[in-house]
């Protein structure tokens, strides 16, 4: 079956350092990746999704990495903001499109 | 936010007794799945439901059961509870639009607890 694993379940930064999560996958490569946030008690909101053929994807002050060598995904946020604090998932297709197999999060606390 | 709703927020119920979630789904969106997400755990997919067929379905027992209706809001119905069916459920809708790549649009979900 297809795995995600997301190795540290909490991590704690001071604020503006990089944070930096990784995300492991099982078998074959996904056709992509995703990158969603979630906050206590809320449902998850979508980050980033990088394809497997896409080293690396940018948005403002999120940077993804897909290496399918290592079979890895790295989730980097830089100068972090205690705003930035929540437990960011990493998910993978089963198949095509839809739908996700989650790992179980990495709780990201940044301190002030 | 995201255009996807659940209701109820959050529910108690009694071991035994059957439970009946709503969800509608983002304008534009045909497709939606339901996760299951159990505290410290990644949400868990229980089926996907496109034009109101149901398209994949994940490792959960046939008491849990699901609709989608012509304006493609859905419903997610689980028979019999038990302790363990205590959990965040949440709805995620999707746009199917043939690209192999779409994000999952999710509700704030319900938090179910059964006693």
């Amino acid at each position: 079956s297809q795995k995600i694993e997301q190795n540290s379940e909490a991590l704690n930064i001071q604020e503006g350092k990089t944070a930096t999560l990784t995300c492991n996958y099982t078998n074959y490569s996904p056709a992509y990746l995703q990158w969603y946030r979630q906050d206590p008690g809320r449902g998850p909101v979508f980050l980033l999704l990088i394809r497997e053929n896409e080293k690396e994807k940018r948005k403002e002050r999120l940077k993804v990495t897909f290496d399918t060598t290592l079979k890895q995904s790295l989730f980097h946020i830089t100068a972090s903001q205690p705003a930035d604090s929540a437990t960011y998932l990493c998910a993978r297709p089963v198949s095509g499109n839809t739908p996700l197999v989650f790992g179980k999060g990495t709780r990201l606390s940044v301190i002030a | 936010e995201t255009g996807v709703t659940q209701s109820p927020t959050h529910l108690i119920k009694t071991r035994g007794q059957q439970v009946t979630l709503r969800c509608s789904s983002q304008s534009g969106h045909n497709t939606v799945s339901w996760y299951q997400q159990a505290l410290g755990q990644g949400p868990q997919f229980i089926f996907q439901y496109y034009r109101e067929e149901e398209n994949g379905r994940g490792n959960f027992p046939p008491r849990f059961s699901g609709l989608q209706f012509p304006n493609y809001s859905s419903e997610l119905n689980v028979n019999a509870l038990e302790l363990d069916d205590s959990a965040l459920y949440l709805c995620a809708s999707s746009p199917k639009t043939g690209r192999s790549n779409t994000e999952a649009f999710f509700g704030q979900g319900t938090r179910l607890t059964v006693v």
